[in-house]
């Protein structure tokens, strides 16, 4: 699977909207980008996933850049409890299971009041 | 709809013993992965089973090693623990089988914190 590039951390203010960005320059043609979530003490948390369109969910969007060599997760309007470490994931989805997921060590995002 | 179980939620071990972890997945999924997760680090993929057999396997050594019953629920066991083998150990969950709906999401338990003093 393609590594990928987060920034340690970041901070947002309560009801604006958090982008977290994601560098994957080394994807290949079938790999799709995946977003999960870990808020403090709780397992992850899947967001959302694309391979090189825009998605949109009730949680979040994802851009995905042209060229698929990064992406942004949007969180619409940040709140206190979104607070969590954010991991960009890259994989290979052979279409049956879930093959295992390399993560990373993630951004830490703080909302802040 | 019960998610994905784990148990214990906390267990403190010494050098050199076992440990037993035990995972229920979510109902309808017949696939189970373990993790580890140091403080401080994102999870470590450990292995996968389906159809009670590994499928999948990280770069974990053969102290690690694991089950799974016909009922999809899951064990993982640990030999000659190591003080380094102190981490959180999630389980997730997902269904092989429903091509249809099945998106590649995993399911994630709450984990099992394992204390090797």
């Amino acid at each position: 699977d393609a590594k990928t590039t987060q920034p340690t951390s970041m901070d947002c203010a309560e009801g604006r909207a958090a982008n977290l960005p994601c560098n994957h320059s080394t994807i290949s043609g079938n790999e799709y980008v995946y977003w999960y979530r870990q808020i403090h003490s709780q397992g992850p948390q899947y967001i959302i996933h694309g391979l090189k369109n825009n998605e949109t969910n009730e949680m979040a969007s994802l851009i995905i850049t042209e060229d698929r060599k990064s992406s942004t997760l949007i969180l619409p309007h940040a709140t206190l409890r979104d607070t969590a470490v954010y991991y960009c994931i890259v994989r290979l989805y052979s279409g049956g299971g879930a093959d295992g997921l390399t993560f990373g060590k993630g951004t830490h995002l703080i909302i802040q009041p | 709809d019960a998610g994905v179980t784990q148990s214990p939620t906390h267990l403190i071990k010494t050098r050199g013993q076992q440990v037993t972890l035990r995972c229920s997945p979510k109902s309808g999924h017949d696939t189970v992965s373990w993790y580890q997760q140091a403080l401080g680090q994102g999870p470590q993929f450990i292995f996968q089973y389906y159809e009670e057999e590994e499928r999948q396997r990280g770069n974990f050594p053969d102290r690690f090693s694991g089950h799974q019953f016909p009922n999809y629920s899951s064990e993982l066991n640990v030999n000659a623990l190591l003080l380094g083998d102190s981490a959180l150990y999630l389980c997730a969950s997902s269904s092989f089988t429903s091509f249809g709906s099945n998106t590649g999401e995993l399911f994630f338990g709450e984990g099992s914190r394992l204390t090797v003093l």
